[in-house]
């Protein structure tokens, strides 16, 4: 399973652009990667998910290089009520949710 | 915006009692799934559920827990004679056929408080 490191927690400020490195070194060829995130006594909520290059929704982009070994979750200009812990995941094409492991995730805190 | 609905919010049981956690899933998703968070630590895989039957199972789904799909659209985890440790946040997630594999849609939980 490949293990997933990110920072403990960041902080920003509103409108400014926010991006979270994940490291993934030992990640497989059939490994996807998911981001998620969670404000306080919520479920967490699927942002983005990626396999390579460069994916983008409404809410953010997820930049993945080409050994794969990090990934970056850009916010555009976030705002206050991005406040919350973001979470990077990786799992293979199986979709075996068993090996979806949820770590610490990146406390982000966004400041006025 | 197709939500997860999870009933009750709250429930305080007493420790030795059984409990059922409702959840409604998104109605065409297929896939359902059990996760807990215990008060400040990471959230972590219970069982998933596919074809009416499970499909994982985590070391923590011992024989005290089971889940059911009783109707076209509640899915229960029933946890039997419940401990202190077994207080936490339980949240169902269900995901489509053919979305992102891991793309699963959350509820806001149930908190579970065993006294």
């Amino acid at each position: 399973l490949a293990k997933t490191t990110q920072p403990i927690s960041m902080d920003s400020y509103e409108g400014q652009e926010v991006n979270i490195t994940c490291s993934h070194n030992n990640i497989a060829t059939n490994d996807y990667i998911t981001w998620y995130q969670q404000f306080p006594s919520q479920g967490p909520r699927f942002i983005i998910q990626g396999y390579k290059t460069k994916v983008t929704n409404e809410v953010a982009s997820l930049f993945i290089p080409a050994d794969r070994k990090s990934s970056t979750l850009s916010l555009p200009r976030v705002s206050l009520s991005d406040t919350a812990v973001y979470y990077c995941l990786v799992g293979d094409t199986s979709g075996s949710a068993r090996q979806l492991t949820f770590g610490s995730g990146t406390q982000l805190t966004v400041l006025p | 915006e197709p939500e997860v609905t999870q009933t009750p919010s709250h429930q305080v049981t007493q420790m030795g009692q059984e409990v059922i956690l409702r959840c409604v899933p998104i109605s065409n998703h297929l896939y359902f799934y059990w996760y807990r968070q215990i008060l400040g630590q990471k959230v972590e895989f219970l069982v998933s559920f596919y074809n009416n039957e499970i499909s994982e199972k985590s070391e923590i789904f011992d024989d005290q827990f089971s889940v059911e799909r009783p109707d076209g659209s509640n899915f229960t985890l029933k946890i039997r004679s419940t401990k202190l440790e077994d207080s936490a946040m339980y949240f169902c997630a269900s995901r489509a056929q053919g979305e992102a594999n891991y793309g699963y849609t959350f509820g806001s939980g149930t908190r579970l408080t065993v006294v």
